[in-house]
């Protein structure tokens, strides 16, 4: 079985320009997590993509968005790039099912993102 | 609002000594517990999990934690630290309703002197 995948590993950017990070969720998963981790902290939620649509929020502005596609993978889009951006961002999905019954992440490697 | 303190950065044991690392939550209703342990340059693996019933939860690689309600807490213990167990450790809190967010507490660094 194929864990949770994420590309690229590492990228480096400049402020102001956008970024796409990408998530391949483990087969069968419907649902899928976005975190910041920044150096020296724990991740902070993003969002959150159940069936293609966003469903919960964490404390990021509007120019953090996603999608997710049909075969449940994702898309991280960052807008104007600012130095604070600079973080490991993390993908997780989860297994079909009721939220209240189904408890586990499975998190994928990271991207590594710079913004110079 | 939920919330995750991991008492100290930096935990430093010898190898075979015992592994404490502590966290306190703050939620209004008893949260989903969880430690995650992160690797250099890796993700998040799970450790071990609360959600209902027994309060002393085992986890891989010899690590369990206990929740307990009346000091909301969940503290992770080894009884006999690794070399190997030298990582970053999360304590992370879930609601039970609201899908997946999880809120992380900040990390304890295990070092594990030989």
């Amino acid at each position: 079985e194929t864990g949770v995948t994420q590309s690229p590993t590492h990228l480096i950017k400049t402020r102001g320009q956008q970024v796409t990070l990408r998530c391949s969720s483990q087969s069968g998963h419907n649902t899928v997590s976005w975190y910041q981790q920044a150096l020296g902290q724990g991740p902070q939620f993003i969002f959150q993509y159940y069936r293609e649509e966003e469903n919960g929020r964490g404390n990021f502005p509007p120019r953090f968005s996603g999608l997710q596609f049909p075969n449940y993978s994702s898309e991280l889009n960052v807008n104007a790039l600012e130095l604070d951006d600079s973080a490991l961002y993390l993908c997780a999905s989860s297994p079909p099912g009721d939220f209240l019954i189904q408890e586990t992440q499975y998190f994928g490697p990271g991207t590594r993102l710079l913004v110079l | 609002a939920q919330s995750v303190t991991q008492l100290g950065s930096h935990v430093s044991v010898s190898e075979g000594a015992l592994v404490l690392l502590r966290c306190n939550y703050s939620s209004s209703v008893p949260p989903y517990l969880f430690w995650y342990v992160q690797y250099p340059n890796q993700g998040l693996q799970l450790l071990l999990k609360y959600t209902t019933g027994a309060t002393l939860v085992k986890g891989i690689n010899g690590f369990e934690a206990e929740f307990k309600k009346s000091e909301t807490s969940f503290h992770l213990t080894k009884p006999s630290a690794h070399m190997s167990d030298a990582a970053e450790y999360f304590c992370a809190v879930r609601a039970h309703t609201g899908g997946f967010k999880t809120i992380f507490g900040a990390g304890t660094r295990l070092f594990v002197k030989a």
